[in-house]
């Protein structure tokens, strides 16, 4: 358990279905963060949220929505999903957003596995 | 563009030693990092190097070459608990973390 809990771990969906991750810690960071980690590929950082707000949208399609409702929790709602979007996803956490220290690292969840169908 | 290499993957033997290499062209460089990530769990920090030179935490140790643009990972009297993806991510001029696709590290008796 590394403080980042995500659910569902596991997720398989039709791509009419609507659904949603969850990703939640209690570790008092700030900065919360989705990751797509895909087979044999580097990960893809999808959005960054600081003290609540968006930071950073990496040019996602429109079908991934997040939601930042507190700096403890993140969502990220799943519409019309094609199957290209199976993958694991990743939820991380940090103190900031601030990387200038280097100290600043990320504490990732086991992540979500979705599977689109 | 930016672009970090580390090899696909890698085979060693229990009790051995194993360095897995990861090189990397970025726009500017704030340091790099090693994450390890067993099958299906979180992937966990392990290093951070910004200066050149070796670190050693136990078994595990991590440099930095920055003329050279090089890192490596190497790890000691191999457990078969070591057997994990390892992961190398530079971070840029903007402090955005650039990642590599990862080395599986297969342990054998």
């Amino acid at each position: 358990e590394t403080g980042v809990t995500q659910t569902p771990r596991h997720l398989v969906m039709g791509m009419t279905n609507k659904k949603s991750l969850k990703c939640e810690q209690h570790l008092g960071h700030n900065a919360m963060y989705w990751y797509k980690q895909s087979a044999k590929k580097p990960l893809e950082l999808m959005f960054v949220y600081n003290f609540k707000e968006q930071t950073e949208n990496n040019s996602v399609p429109s079908r991934f929505s997040p939601e930042c409702p507190n700096s403890s929790h993140l969502f990220l709602h799943l519409h019309t999903l094609q199957p290209e979007d199976s993958a694991l996803y990743l939820c991380a956490s940090s103190l900031t957003t601030d990387m200038e220290s280097g100290a600043n690292v990320l504490t990732f969840g086991a992540g979500s596995r979705l599977t689109v169908l | 563009g930016q672009n970090i290499d580390q090899p696909t993957e890698m085979t060693a033997t229990e009790g051995a030693i194993v360095q897995i290499n990861c090189t990397y062209q970025t726009s500017g460089f704030n340091g790099l990092f090693w994450y390890q990530q067993h099958a299906g769990e979180a992937p966990t920090f392990l290093s951070y190097n910004v200066l050149d030179g070796l670190e050693e935490k136990g078994r595990f140790s991590s440099f930095l070459s920055r003329s050279k643009g090089y890192s490596y990972l190497l790890l000691k009297e191999l457990q078969m608990k070591d057997s994990a993806s390892y992961l190398c991510a530079s971070m840029d001029s903007n402090y955005q973390l650039i990642w590599g696709a990862g080395t599986k590290l297969i342990i054998k008796p």
